[in-house]
């Protein structure tokens, strides 16, 4: 146990639905990173909060949102589904100091049907 | 636009024997991490390489860094099955204008160490 939970583990869904990946850091971590994983385009950044504020974005579409709430828990928003948003969804966390080393949760897998 | 390539994408070794994992990256960077990831799995911190000419080992691998060739290494000594994963490298983003914790990874390398 890394101690980042992602829930849920497995979501299945149809094209146009909208769902939300839920994570929640290590303990004393305040920054929160989502990244993407799929076949075509790898790990991929998609988004920083650190202690609430957005921090950095990456290739994050229109169509995803995400916010961290005062308890450092982080949700990631995607909507009006298409098949090629299958992928595994990763929530990620770090304190932002010394080497800052990303600990990773197991992952939300996220199949559009 | 920062670029980080893995070489090679897939390996396969028998039990016992060595090889190298090589990563590249295009921009300056003293900051190169490398991950485990098992089939499904999440991804599991190995190792975090600083500065220039550092080396870490743990165990059956070993890692360096020339920041001056912009090359990490991720060495394999006397392979075993329990090693057969994927292995990522990947460069901060702080170093290229984005944001610290940003990391471009490369592609992966899958390796497969078998009897």
């Amino acid at each position: 146990d890394s101690g980042v939970t992602q829930t849920p583990k497995h979501l299945i869904t149809a094209t146009g639905q909208r769902v939300t990946l839920r994570c929640s850091p290590r303990s004393g971590d305040l920054s929160v990173y989502w990244y993407q994983q799929s076949l075509d385009q790898g790990l991929q950044f998609l988004i920083q909060y650190y202690n609430g504020e957005e921090r950095a974005k990456g290739n994050i579409l229109e169509r995803f949102s995400a916010q961290q709430f005062p308890d450092l828990h982080s949700e990631l928003n995607l909507s009006s589904l298409e098949l090629g948003d299958s992928a595994l969804y990763f929530c990620a966390s770090s304190s932002l100091s010394g080497a800052n080393v990303l600990t990773f949760g197991a992952g939300s897998r996220l199949t559009v049907l | 636009e920062l670029k980080v390539e893995q070489n090679p994408l897939f390996l396969s070794m028998q039990e016992g024997k060595n090889y190298t994992i090589y990563c590249n990256y295009s921009t300056t960077s003293d900051r190169l991490y490398w991950y485990r990831q098992d089939p499904g799995k999440s991804l599991e911190s190995l190792f975090v390489l600083l500065s220039n000419g550092a080396v870490k080992q743990e165990g059956r691998l070993m890692a360096s860094l020339d920041t001056k060739a912009r090359l990490s290494t991720l060495h394999i000594t006397a392979a075993v099955h329990d090693l057969s994963a994927t292995y990522f490298c990947a460069v901060d983003g702080a170093f290229y204008g984005g944001s610290q914790g940003n990391l471009i990874f490369g592609k992966g390398t899958k390796l497969s160490v078998k009897p």
